[in-house]
């Protein structure tokens, strides 16, 4: 039974393009929402949080929407860069700050 | 100077063997993690202890212990390893948790123990 969900598991954008990395929830008592970029051989790195009362928070290139009706959050990297290559996970905060994390989506940027 | 460390980085060892796994925060955090990350790639809370005291006991098997000496330590012990606990495991901390701290509910990472078990 898989709460959070990442139905794409890799996404190839073109640099300078916009890459969208999409997630779905099925808990509605999930009140914090965040996103992890792995590179390989190191552990989740933290990048942007969303809480539940707000639906967009934005941090230079990288911008988070949430859409608590669709239970569904986008992450948004423009413009896309080689570096950002890496696994990107969803996960969401649920009863003591119990992160449950989706599967990830592999995000590949060529130059 | 890591934030979150944990050793071994690599561990391969023979089934109904016993291993341990260390975890060490320096950024003060009050919380502390195991993750573990199998092979589907989903990564699984297991246990979490707030100033050594266990606060989240996830369906694990019993064959598994972490112990808190201190609020900076998370160690996690495995006996007699099965085949199927072969994984990555994931050592994390955060903030004090039920608060509206800011930060509060961000995790950082180790960067892994690979577990084999042969």
């Amino acid at each position: 039974d898989q709460q959070v969900k990442q139905n794409s598991p890799s996404l190839s954008v073109q640099e300078g393009r916009i890459s969208i990395l999409n997630c779905d929830y099925t808990n509605s008592m999930f009140d914090y929402f965040l996103w992890y970029k792995k590179y390989p051989a190191e552990g989740p790195t933290f990048l942007i949080s969303i809480s539940s009362i707000k639906d967009k928070n934005e941090d230079g290139r990288f911008t988070v929407f949430l859409n608590k009706s669709a239970k569904h959050l986008s992450l948004h990297i423009v413009p896309s860069q080689p570096g950002d290559s890496a696994v990107y996970f969803c996960a969401a905060k649920g009863y003591g700050n119990k992160l449950v994390f989706g599967a990830g989506t592999i995000l590949r940027v060529k130059s | 100077d890591t934030a979150v460390s944990q050793t071994p980085k690599y561990l391969v060892t023979q089934m109904g063997n016993d291993k341990s796994i260390k975890c060490e925060q320096n950024l003060g955090h009050d919380t502390m993690y195991w993750y573990k990350q199998d092979s589907k790639k989903f990564l699984k809370i297991m246990f979490s202890y707030n100033n050594k005291e266990l606060i989240i006991n996830e369906t694990v098997p019993n064959r598994f212990s972490p112990k808190s000496p201190d609020k900076a330590h998370l160690n996690l012990h495995i006996n007699s390893l099965e085949l199927g606990d072969s994984a990555v495991y994931f050592c994390a901390s955060s903030l004090t948790t039920g608060r509206a701290v800011a930060g509060a509910n961000v995790l950082t990472f180790g960067a892994g123990s690979r577990l084999t078990v042969l």
